[in-house]
């Protein structure tokens, strides 16, 4: 099992660009999270997907971030006119559902850099 | 306020002692979570607790709910433990956000 999967590892976007981030959850697990960590906020969650429906996304900034789920093995995560403020590590995480006592595995992070 | 409050932010150890890292919360959480952020930045999962303890080689956690708190004990505490740890609770309201601590540098020297 390769565990979550993010790509890319690292991004370096120009200011006002846009970014897409990929997650890949692990199989069979149908509940995704999407977390950013910064220095002066350190982990913040963002939204969260379960069966590729999005439950709570109170965690996303109201402009210019989106996260859909289209299938079972992806989600991604779009920052459109991306600003410096935005550069972080976004970290992907997954687990099953219904089962209160699953703890999600992380992916390892893109780490988003806006010039 | 925060609802996680982590602390030490900074711990320094010298190689076969130990020490603990404590999270208080303001609010009661259904589980806690405990991670150390490896060299590559990934977040390892240490331990899950819903209550109780759990014990791992030189790690033991316990997590109090109803006194709203978080424990993580590391003992002979060797180089390769160096790194940054978190906790991250999930609250009793039935979401599944994880809300996190700011993180422990936990520093080995020799």
């Amino acid at each position: 099992n390769a565990g979550v999967i993010q790509t890319p590892r690292h991004k370096v976007t120009g200011k006002g660009q846009e970014a897409t981030l990929w997650c890949e959850p692990i199989s069979g697990h149908s509940a995704v999270f999407w977390y950013r960590q910064t220095i002066v906020q350190g982990l913040e969650f963002l939204t969260y997907f379960r069966n590729q429906a999005p439950i709570d996304d109170s965690g996303m900034p109201k402009e210019r971030f989106s996260a859909q789920m289209p299938n079972q093995s992806h989600s991604t995560l779009k920052i459109q006119s991306t600003q410096p403020q935005d550069s972080a590590v976004y970290l992907c995480a997954s687990s099953w559902t219904g089962n209160n006592n699953q703890a999600p595995l992380f992916g390892e992070g893109t780490r988003l850099s806006v010039l | 306020g925060d609802q996680v409050e982590q602390s030490p932010s900074a711990l320094s150890l010298h190689e076969g002692t130990g020490s603990a890292l404590r999270c208080n919360f303001t609010t009661t959480m259904r589980a806690v979570q405990w991670f150390r952020k490896n060299s590559r930045g990934s977040l390892i999962n240490l331990f899950y607790l819903a209550s109780g303890t759990k014990e791992n080689g030189r790690l033991k956690s316990a997590f109090d709910s109803k006194e709203r708190y978080s424990t993580l004990h590391i003992r002979d505490a060797q180089l390769e433990d160096s790194g940054t740890y978190f906790c991250a609770a999930e609250a009793s309201s039935g979401s599944w956000q994880l809300i996190f601590g700011s993180g422990t540098q936990l520093t080995v020297m020799p």
